[in-house]
């Protein structure tokens, strides 16, 4: 089965730095990557996906790269703000949709540092 | 986006005893769900993912007799805790696949139920 290695565990960074998250899957077949947000006891929330078929997708101050070859991808987060800080996670899927599940990375703790 | 509504949000029960959690999907239909389980600080397990009209598929590991998952309609999944012992306090929560072009290939979840076993 797919398994997805995420690092680092924790970041601390200044408010205003950028941040980044990477994680490698195993899976060859995977073609869905979404990155999510969790805050202490909510829910985990989607801030941003890419696909196989694309490189690179950006939403503001957050961007995710794909390298398929290698079988890696990165969450980067600019100008950090307080509020950013939370639990990230990486996932990988054959496929978005319908049946196929998520293997989650373990997380990232990320502070930003007022 | 697609709005996965879980119940109860968090529920202390006596050893022993059995708890149900209800995953619904609002406003769409999910003939999957999926529900993991997660301990403080850790990633989400996934247990088993919830088929409509049909049995449950379970990851390995996780007993089936224990956590019993009924997914009876096409908005409604439910995990029931069996007989339930301290070790099994842990914060679940479900997820399903949204619809609609832009959703359809996003998963959502839900709010999660943090379950204490005294």
């Amino acid at each position: 089965g797919e398994n997805v290695e995420q690092h680092p565990s924790t970041l601390s960074v200044q408010e205003g730095d950028s941040a980044v998250i990477k994680c490698t899957y195993s899976d060859s077949a995977s073609n869905y990557f979404p990155w999510y947000k969790q805050e202490l006891g909510k829910r985990p929330q989607l801030i941003i996906d890419i696909r196989s078929n694309v490189g690179e997708k950006k939403d503001q101050r957050i961007a995710v790269t794909l390298n398929k070859t290698a079988k890696h991808f990165s969450l980067h987060i600019t100008e950090t703000q307080p509020e950013d800080s939370a639990v990230y996670f990486c996932a990988a899927s054959p496929s978005g949709g319908s049946n196929y599940k998520l293997t989650f990375g373990k997380g990232t703790l990320l502070t930003v540092n007022p | 986006g697609a709005v996965v509504s879980q119940h109860p949000s968090r529920v202390i029960c006596k050893s022993g005893t059995s708890v149900k959690i209800e995953c619904r999907s609002l406003d769409f239909q999910a003939t999957t769900m999926f529900w993991y389980r997660q301990f403080p600080k850790k990633s989400l397990m996934l247990m088993a993912t919830s088929n409509e009209g049909s049995k449950a598929t379970y990851e390995q590991g996780v007993e089936k007799d224990k956590f019993l998952i009924n997914h009876a309609s096409l908005t409604l999944s439910t995990l029931t805790v069996t007989s339930a012992h301290p070790e099994d306090s842990s914060f679940y929560i479900c997820s399903a696949w949204g619809q609609g072009r832009a959703e359809e290939e996003k998963l959502f979840f839900g709010s999660g139920t943090q379950l204490s076993v005294l």
